[in-house]
């Protein structure tokens, strides 16, 4: 069965510091792998995906996200914190076949201090 | 920007009334979502619907729970009979056709269960 893994409930980070979000999946076949981001009473907003080619892909918010398919991991990275960034983080897989629904990990609370 | 709209933003029931929920998906969109976030929890797939039909539903979608698009716009979620662990926050997801693509969400729809 699909999964994944967001290890931290929470990460805190100054703001101008670099910040990563891990995430590690579980799928059997090729993954397709996302992030999203939900503030405060909002929906899921779509931060960017990994869907095939390079391992290193880059988002909205000049957030990316490295694919180590080793290590199943699809991290979440940004090179300087915002205090604007602090939010809820989903990282979610989705396989190649199917209905494409979503697999959702618990999700990392992030918060950037001033 | 086109987004996806869902109403009301919040709806309070009592036990064992029936609910509908709508969504508007994006309009050029053929695929269709719904989720649910249980307070503190991880978000999870409830369905997908794709030309007119259930493509896929996961164990939380029983008889109680029915989707359908009556107009071509609006694609809604009834439960019929509300229980207390219904309690939760609904999203309505919509993707264009093609695997790569990925599912846009709506605000979500925060509903109550007295």
């Amino acid at each position: 069965a699909q999964s994944v893994a967001q290890p931290e409930d929470q990460v805190n980070v100054a703001e101008g510091n670099p910040l990563t979000v891990k995430c590690t999946y579980s799928v059997s076949g090729n993954p397709y792998l996302f992030w999203y981001v939900q503030y405060p009473n909002r929906g899921l907003q779509f931060l960017l995906k990994y869907i095939t080619g390079d391992n290193l892909v880059k988002g909205s918010y000049g957030f990316e996200a490295e694919f180590n398919k080793s290590q199943t991991s699809f991290h979440l990275k940004k090179p300087s914190a915002l205090v604007s960034d602090s939010a809820l983080y989903f990282c979610a897989v989705r396989l190649d076949r199917g209905s494409y629904k979503l697999i959702f990990g618990s999700g990392t609370r992030l918060l950037v201090r001033p | 920007e086109p987004e996806v709209t869902q109403t009301p933003s919040h709806q309070v029931t009592q036990m064992g009334q029936e609910v509908i929920l709508r969504c508007v998906p994006i309009s050029n969109h053929l695929y269709f979502y719904w989720y649910r976030q249980i307070l503190g929890q991880k978000v999870e797939f409830l369905v997908s619907f794709y030309n007119n039909e259930i493509s896929e539903k996961s164990e939380i979608f029983d008889d109680q729970f029915s989707v359908e698009r009556p107009d071509g716009s609006n694609f809604t979620l009834k439960i019929r009979s509300t229980k207390l662990e219904d309690s939760a926050m609904y999203f309505c997801a919509s993707r264009l056709p093609g695997q790569a693509y990925e599912q846009y969400f709506g605000p979500g729809t925060r509903l109550t269960v007295t």
